[in-house]
């Protein structure tokens, strides 16, 4: 039972190029998220995906894609990577509490980006 | 105004010292609250919810403030452990989630 998984860990990127951002989850969670961390900035959400086959735009959508393949896995995409994509990418798998109570978000170990 | 706001720190205390954190949120909507305790270099991991009641749980102490919209983390008997970025979480409906930008606890022996 590995969790939640990110592959790769770090990536250094020139600006221009493309990369996919992979990340699975064992714990057979309906929802998924990507986030990016940057210094003073908290996270912020990219995208979600509330069940398999779905996504949705989160706060900072521009200059991403995502894919939602499967209930496991959730790709994020940077199709032209630029310097201000420089961050920190996490996934989370979300575990939903029953009755609307609240929920637990479990995170990948992140993805370390610079992009040159 | 940002939606989640916290006091960034650091703090820095020593061994033993009692601590307290607050943070505000701007959404009188927000439905759920937590905090997230992230290591250095590391995932953010859930330390706790957080309730209108309060709720305990060892040596720390989460309560919310709905009227005045924040909510608090309290660590009594700091441990050289202890020492990370504390994240304020609120959620509500419709997959909307805001993460504070984080307090850093530095606690010294």
């Amino acid at each position: 039972n590995a969790g939640v998984t990110q592959t790769p860990k770090f990536q250094v990127l020139k600006t221009g190029q493309s990369m996919t951002l992979q990340c699975a989850q064992d714990m057979n969670h309906n929802s998924m998220y990507w986030y990016r961390q940057d210094p003073g900035m908290g996270l912020r959400l990219i995208y979600y995906s509330a069940s398999e086959g779905t996504t949705d735009k989160g706060e900072v959508p521009n200059g991403y894609n995502v894919s939602r393949l499967n209930k496991r896995e959730f790709s994020l995409r940077l199709e032209s990577a630029a310097p201000s994509q420089t961050s920190v990418y996490f996934c989370a798998s979300i575990e939903v509490w029953g009755q609307g109570s609240g929920e637990t978000q479990y995170f990948g170990p992140g993805t370390r980006l610079l992009v040159l | 105004r940002k939606e989640v706001e916290q006091d960034p720190g650091p703090f820095n205390v020593p061994e033993g010292a009692t601590v307290a954190f607050n943070c505000t949120y701007s959404n009188s909507a927000s439905q759920s609250f937590f905090w997230y305790r992230q290591d250095c270099r590391k995932e953010p991991k859930l330390l706790m919810s957080v309730y209108s009641s309060g709720n305990e749980d060892g040596r720390f102490t989460a309560q919310l403030n709905r009227a005045s919209q924040y909510i608090s983390l309290l660590i009594r008997d700091s441990k050289l452990s202890d020492s990370a970025t504390y994240l304020c979480v609120v959620t509500w409906g419709g997959f909307k989630t805001i993460f504070g930008a984080g307090t850093r606890l530095f606690v010294k022996a």
